[in-house]
């Protein structure tokens, strides 16, 4: 089964202050993805990765910054947190995308950030 | 511009009451349509992925379908441990990559 874990469920964090979530998946996936899930918007693609140590900007990029310097790990950062940035958090896998392949993304458990 | 919607927003039901979830989307270049289950403080369960209209997949009192513009997710005679909301994404081809688009699914509550 693949897994993907984060490293906090719950976070509580003061404003300015700066934040860190890290993801960790098992199944060797290239890809990897941060997400953040507020109601009435679904999942909003922050920022991605294809590979060691290449990250690419997805919908609202803004306030965030990733590192990816293994495979298997993709951190988010919240230079500065302020409270527009209270939210749930998701972390996603999936394996490379060949010619005929469509790739599944597999999801953590989530992290919910409150920023006071 | 593309898009994915989802309908309905909630819809309540009695246990063993049949019924469908709707995703409408407009995508350039489908690869792929995703479904995944969302239980309340837990990240999305994969459930499906179709590839092109005309295809089906089924998975316990689950089917879904898909056209070139929608996908139904069937549930049949649902069960209590059925209610959760349910994620409709579609994956479509740009230059140079690929993008997923994720809807804003639809909170199933089913009633003993």
């Amino acid at each position: 089964d693949v897994k993907v874990t984060q490293s906090s469920r719950y976070l509580v964090k003061r404003t300015g202050e700066k934040v860190f979530l890290e993801c960790v998946q098992d199944m060797d996936h290239e890809n990897m993805f941060w997400y953040r899930q507020d109601p009435g918007l679904g999942l909003r693609l922050i920022y991605f990765s294809y590979d060691v140590k290449m990250k690419e900007k997805g919908d609202i990029p803004e306030g965030y910054s990733v590192s990816r310097e293994k495979k298997e790990r993709f951190s988010l950062i919240l230079e500065s947190a302020s409270t527009n940035q209270t939210s749930m958090y998701l972390c996603a896998s999936s394996p490379f995308s060949g010619r005929a392949t469509r790739e599944t993304q597999y999801f953590g458990p989530g992290t919910r950030l409150l920023v006071l | 511009e593309d898009q994915v919607t989802q309908s309905p927003e909630a819809l309540r039901l009695q246990e063993g009451e049949s019924s469908s979830l709707n995703c409408s989307y407009t995508v350039s270049g489908l690869r792929g349509l995703f479904w995944y289950r969302q239980d309340p403080g837990k990240g999305p369960e994969f459930l499906f992925t179709l590839y092109s209209a005309g295809e089906e997949k089924e998975k316990e009192r689950l089917k879904a379908t898909l056209t070139k513009k929608e996908s139904f997710l069937h549930i049949t005679a649902p069960k209590p441990e059925d209610s959760a909301t349910y994620l409709c994404a579609v994956q479509g081809r740009y230059t140079g990559g690929f993008k997923t688009i994720f809807g804003a699914g639809t909170r199933l509550f089913v009633k003993a």
